[in-house]
């Protein structure tokens, strides 16, 4: 079955310490999309992809990384610097750019130990 | 600034009655609108989406939105609402301009038998 895959589903981060969320797609889509979801505040744009080798900052940018050398993938990383990373973080992927419907990943709680 | 606004944090309805879900937007232009929904611990999944023409849009499950240039408003609605409508639903906006998804702070749909 065609969609993405975020892997794991619950993730715990010790303080100075960096940690990976995985999502990938097959759906061959192009751009491909993270954003961080806390309560009672929607969803917002960490950082986004429209092709391989390239990503731009979202709204939320600072404390976290990515990288798109595969097309199905768009790993994120969690930096130390970000202070207060506990959220819910959804990965999704679309066809040519934001005109088209957004396909999301199931999500992984990042929860701080 | 652009921005989405859902008046309603949380509604709870009756199974079986009908279900409006408010929707406002702060746009130079008019965007592009969607409407979202999520299952507790889920990603998002899209019901609709309006981008020009017929004001009135019919999605999937059941519901509708109607698109009010003059009220900057983009409500959905459903005539009956069924116990698996619980959930929270997202509204969402975009100009077309740039890669990304401005989103409402969310309303959660509580659905009483």
């Amino acid at each position: 079955d065609g969609g993405i895959t975020q892997s794991p589903k619950y993730l715990f981060r010790k303080e100075g310490q960096n940690v990976t969320l995985s999502c990938e797609q097959n759906l061959n889509h192009d751009a491909m999309y993270w954003y961080r979801q806390d309560p009672g505040q929607g969803l917002r744009l960490i950082y986004y992809s429209q092709i391989v080798n390239d990503f731009q900052k979202g709204d939320i940018a600072e404390g976290y990384s990515v990288s798109r050398e595969k097309k199905e993938s768009f790993p994120l990383t969690v930096t130390s610097a970000q202070k207060n990373p506990t959220a819910f973080y959804l990965c999704a992927s679309s066809e040519t750019g934001i005109r088209e419907k957004l396909f999301f990943g199931s999500g992984t709680q990042l929860s701080v130990l | 600034a652009q921005s989405v606004t859902q008046p309603d944090i949380h509604i709870t309805v009756s199974e079986g009655a009908s279900l409006e879900l408010r929707c406002n937007y702060s746009y130079g232009a008019t965007p592009y609108l969607f409407w979202y929904v999520q299952s507790p611990g889920q990603g998002l999944q899209l019901l609709l989406k309006y981008f020009s023409g017929d004001t009135l849009v019919q999605g999937i499950k059941g519901f509708e939105a109607e698109f009010k240039r003059s009220q900057s408003s983009f409500n959905l609605r459903k005539p009956s609402v069924h116990w698996s409508d619980a959930a929270e639903y997202f509204c969402a906006a975009n100009t077309g301009t740039a890669s990304k998804l401005t989103f409402g702070t969310g309303t959660r749909l509580q659905v009483t038998l």
